[in-house]
């Protein structure tokens, strides 16, 4: 079975806090996304990479960087977090041959 | 930034009832056209990959459809059942990396 798996499912934080959420998949897959979810507002890319040390904005980057030192684990960073990025992030990966995405079970995340 | 849209955005269904709703997409430079189901609580998990103009794919008692050259696909479900009440994205790729999701169809199925 393929793997993607987030470090945690409900985190409580800071304002101002730097936050890493952490993902990792099993399948050797060359593209990672993350993605956050609000309600009306559906699952929105904050950055992709499609290789070790790439790293591509998506569409809502700011207040986001990302880390891709493996191939493995793409991590997901909060310089300093605020109460409007209180969300559902997802992270998703896939190979560059197959066109089926797998995803993590989500992080819960809330800025107090 | 690509625009996806999926209608409606939320119903409700009495158990048994077939329903059906849409994607729409951008007719070019299309490469792949996906749907999910959302449950809570849980992964979003894929239901179908579609590639080609007037693919239909079915998996039980949900099929979808495809049309690249106007935009748009079509997830059917026949009698549904409490059990197939989740979010429903579509997703769609162009020849990039990236998938952009559209916002959901939220469904309901009332026993």
């Amino acid at each position: 079975d393929v793997k993607v798996t987030q470090s945690s499912r409900y985190l409580v934080k800071r304002t101002g806090e730097k936050v890493f959420l952490e993902c990792v998949q099993d399948m050797d897959h060359e593209n990672m996304f993350w993605y956050r979810q609000d309600p009306g507002l559906g699952l929105r890319l904050i950055y992709f990479s499609y290789d070790v040390k790439m790293k591509e904005k998506g569409d809502i980057p700011e207040g986001y960087s990302v880390s891709r030192e493996k191939k493995e684990r793409f991590s997901l960073i909060l310089e300093s977090a605020s109460t409007n990025q209180t969300s559902m992030y997802l992270c998703a990966s896939h190979g560059t041959a197959t066109v089926e995405a797998f995803f993590g079970q989500g992080t819960r995340l809330t800025v107090v | 930034i690509l625009n996806v849209e999926q209608s409606p955005q939320s119903l409700h269904v009495q158990e048994g009832d077939s329903t059906n709703f849409t994607c729409s997409f951008p007719s070019s430079n299309f490469y792949a056209l996906h749907w999910y189901r959302w449950e809570t609580a849980k992964s979003p998990e894929a239901l179908f990959v579609m590639t080609l103009n007037g693919d239909e794919k079915k998996k039980g008692r949900i099929s979808a459809t495809l049309n690249t050259k106007e935009g748009y696909s079509y997830l059917y479900i026949k009698g549904s059942q409490p059990e197939d009440s989740a979010t429903y994205l579509c997703a769609f790729r162009a020849g990039s990396y990236q998938l952009t999701f559209g916002k959901g169809t939220k469904l309901s199925v009332i026993p």
